[in-house]
C-alpha cells in the first residue's frame, strides 16, 4: 500500500495478547480502519479510529495518534480463528488506502 | 452485511483473451471499488467509480477498464489479458463517507496462461 507500513507476519500463542503495528502519512488523514482476512476470503471490517486514543470492541482494540501516523490493533484472548491477515487501511475522501497486511498465525 | 457479489468466482483463460468481471450490490451505495490482491502489495485499487456513468482511476488502472451503466453493477475488464494481470479481484462497494467501511465481495480468482 501507500506509504502504510505493517509488519508483513506475527505469531502469538492461543490465550495471549498481541499488537499489531501501523505506521501512515499524516497528510490528508480522515481516518483508519482495521480489516481482517481470513485465508481466501473477503476482508472484513474490524475498528475505525478518527481522534486520538483507544477504541475497544470486545477482544479487539484499535489506537490512533494522529500526530505520531501511528496506530495499532490489540487483540486480546486470543483464539485459534484469529489467524488471518490484518490490513491497516488509511480513509482519504472516498477511497481507501490499505496496507499490505500482517499475517497473524496463532500456536497452540 | 451489504449485499455484494461477484462473478465468476474462478476464472482461466489464455493471454490475449478479453475479461469481464462482474460485481453486484444491493445496497444502493454510491460508491464501488475493483481492487486487485497479490502477494506482498496487499490491495490495490485499480477504478472506482462515484456515480452511474462516473469513474475514474486507481493506482494501478493500466490494462484495464470499467463500466458502470446502473446503480447496482460495476464491471472491470480486461481488454487483452497478459500474465501480470493473473490476481485475486475483489469488488468493493460503500458511502463514501469517512466513518463508513467498505464492503467487499467474495473475490474472483482469475489465472491468465
Amino acid at each position: 500500500g501507500q506509504n502504510i507500513d505493517q509488519p508483513t507476519e506475527m505469531t502469538a500463542t492461543e490465550g495471549a495478547i498481541v499488537q499489531i503495528n501501523c505506521t501512515y502519512q499524516t497528510s490528508g488523514f480522515n481516518g483508519l480502519f482495521w480489516y481482517q482476512q481470513h485465508a481466501g476470503e473477503a476482508p472484513t471490517f474490524l475498528s475505525y479510529n478518527v481522534l486520538d486514543g483507544l477504541e475497544e470492541k470486545g477482544r479487539f482494540s484499535s489506537f490512533l495518534s494522529r500526530s505520531k501516523g501511528y496506530s495499532y490493533l490489540l487483540l486480546k484472548e486470543l483464539q485459534m480463528k484469529d489467524s488471518a491477515s490484518y490490513l491497516c487501511a488509511e480513509f482519504k475522501g472516498f477511497k481507501t488506502i490499505f496496507g499490505a497486511g500482517t499475517r497473524l498465525f496463532v500456536k497452540a | 452485511d451489504a449485499g455484494i457479489t461477484q462473478s465468476p468466482r474462478h476464472k482461466v483463460t489464455e493471454t490475449g483473451t478479453p475479461v469481464t468481471l462482474r460485481c453486484h450490490q444491493t445496497e444502493n451505495h454510491r460508491y464501488m471499488y475493483w481492487y486487485r490482491q497479490d502477494p506482498g502489495h496487499g490491495l490495490r485499487l485499480i477504478h472506482y467509480s462515484y456515480g452511474v456513468k462516473d469513474t475514474d482511476k486507481g493506482e494501478v488502472s493500466d490494462g484495464y477498464s470499467v463500466s458502470r451503466s446502473k446503480t447496482e453493477d460495476f464491471l472491470l475488464t480486461l481488454e487483452s489479458a497478459t500474465s501480470s494481470q493473473t490476481s485475486v479481484y475483489f469488488c468493493a462497494s460503500g458511502t463514501g463517507d469517512f466513518n463508513q467501511p467498505q464492503h467487499f465481495g467474495d473475490g474472483t480468482r482469475l489465472s491468465i496462461l
